[in-house]
């Protein structure tokens, strides 16, 4: 079975402050992760993904995630939020076995940035 | 490019009607998923589609249903619907290859009342 966790389902921060979105995956084989932020009323945009080869993978719009096999996790980080960075944001795990793939996303995180 | 593009924006219908919502992937892409997103319910998966063939779907009653059409675009039609079926469906495509990402369309807001 495949799931992704996200924990935390609302995430205020102050503007310039840092933020981390936490995200923990489970699945019994390898997997490629991807983080999507989704803007009010619009579809979902991918920010980052991992695929394989360097852990630390940097995206767009200055947001990094670190993909960390032992915890099962991908975390994403921005060392310093903008207001226009008030989104929802989901981490999502893809897994592909004899040729099927199974996507999973997580249950969203909404990051508010307070001026 | 092209992005991904989905029709109608927005769709309003009674309960027990049926609604048809179409999806144009970027060019080249050949895998097409749907996606359910209701108020405080995320992301949930609805189909996938891969070459003309469905290759999956989610946890969904069979009223929804779709296909996809040899130039790759695709359609979803939801009978019977409820006032619980009023939700955000998003499209995506992909170019059906191990590990890519997917592409989102702007979505179809759909309201049953």
């Amino acid at each position: 079975a495949q799931s992704v966790t996200q924990l935390d389902s609302q995430v205020p921060v102050f503007e310039e402050a840092p933020v981390e979105l936490r995200c923990n995956y489970s699945s019994s084989v390898s997997v490629y992760l991807f983080w999507y932020v989704q803007y009010p009323n619009q579809g979902l945009q991918l920010l980052l993904k991992y695929l394989s080869g360097s852990t630390l993978v940097k995206g767009i719009n200055g947001f990094e995630a670190e993909f960390n096999k032992s915890q099962t996790s991908f975390h994403l980080r921005k060392p310093s939020v903008h207001i226009s960075d008030t989104a929802e944001y989901f981490c999502a795990v893809t897994r592909t076995t004899g040729g099927y793939q199974k996507v999973t996303f997580g249950t969203g995180t909404k990051l508010q940035v307070i001026p | 490019e092209a992005g991904v593009t989905q029709s109608p924006t927005h769709l309003i219908k009674t309960r027990g009607q049926q609604a048809t919502l179409r999806c144009s992937p970027i060019s080249g892409h050949t895998s097409v998923y749907w996606y359910q997103q209701a108020l405080g319910l995320g992301l949930q998966f609805l189909l996938w589609y891969d070459e003309g063939e469905e290759r999956n779907r989610g946890n969904f009653p069979p009223r929804f249903s779709g296909r996809q059409f040899p130039n790759y675009s695709s359609e979803l039609n939801v009978n019977a619907l409820e006032l619980e079926d009023s939700a955000l469906y998003l499209c995506a495509s992909s170019p059906g290859e191990a590990g890519r990402e997917q592409y989102f369309g702007p979505g179809t807001r759909l309201t049953v009342t």
